[in-house]
């Protein structure tokens, strides 16, 4: 079975400082990992994805997150916080092998960044 | 239609009663997912298919069908609505790369 842990359920951060989204996994075999963002009565967009090579991985609207195997994690980063990054984040998991391609998310981290 | 469409937008349904939620993509994606949020527990997967004609069963496929008749449409029905499942339902579809695509979501309320 997999598994993924979003331990904060909100960050408060002020517009301009670093953000981080924590994400830590469970999974057999070598792990999928994606970040999506939602914001307030809208579907999830997609912001990035590990596969598989460099452990850090770019994305849209500036993010970025650093795949770390002994660690089991995936946390989500940002240099500079901006007000509209204001939204709720997904982690989600899946195994390399489900042909299925299905995905284990997390419950959810809400960002809230103060002007 | 550019990505993945849902209908109805929002729906009150009577306990009891029927419902059918409509999905519709146009990227020709074969991987096509039903999800439901909840507060607090995230999405949890309902039903999937990877190819016109196949489906599975997710997480929580209980009092939930679907059906695969061709690449673009994955319907998913609630046979006999509970308040329970009153919830934000989302579509969504998945490229060759793995990344899924979703829809804008129908927030239904069972009364």
């Amino acid at each position: 079975a997999q598994s993924v842990a979003q331990p904060e359920d909100q960050v408060n951060v002020a517009e301009g400082n670093p953000l981080t989204v924590k994400c830590t996994y469970s999974v057999s075999g070598n792990p999928y990992l994606f970040w999506y963002v939602q914001y307030p009565n809208r579907g999830l967009q997609f912001l990035l994805k590990y596969i598989t090579g460099d452990n850090l991985v770019k994305g849209s609207y500036g993010f970025e997150a650093e795949f770390n195997k002994s660690q089991t994690s995936f946390h989500l980063k940002k240099p500079s916080a901006l007000v509209s990054d204001s939204a709720l984040y997904f982690c989600a998991v899946r195994r390399s092998t489900d042909s299925w391609g299905k995905l284990q998310f997390g419950a959810g981290t809400q960002v809230v960044v103060t002007p | 239609i550019a990505g993945i469409t849902q209908a109805p937008t929002s729906q009150i349904l009577a306990a009891g009663r029927r419902m059918t939620l409509r999905c519709t993509q146009d990227m020709r994606h074969n991987a096509m997912y039903w999800y439901r949020q909840d507060l607090g527990l995230g999405l949890r997967l309902i039903h999937y298919s990877n190819t016109a004609g196949t489906t599975g069963k997710g997480e929580v496929p209980d009092g939930y069908s679907v059906s695969r008749a061709n690449t673009d449409d994955f319907p998913l029905t609630l046979a006999s609505a509970v308040p329970s499942q009153t919830s934000v339902y989302f579509c969504a579809s998945s490229d060759s790369g793995g990344t899924q695509y979703f829809g804008p979501g129908t927030r239904l309320t069972v009364l």
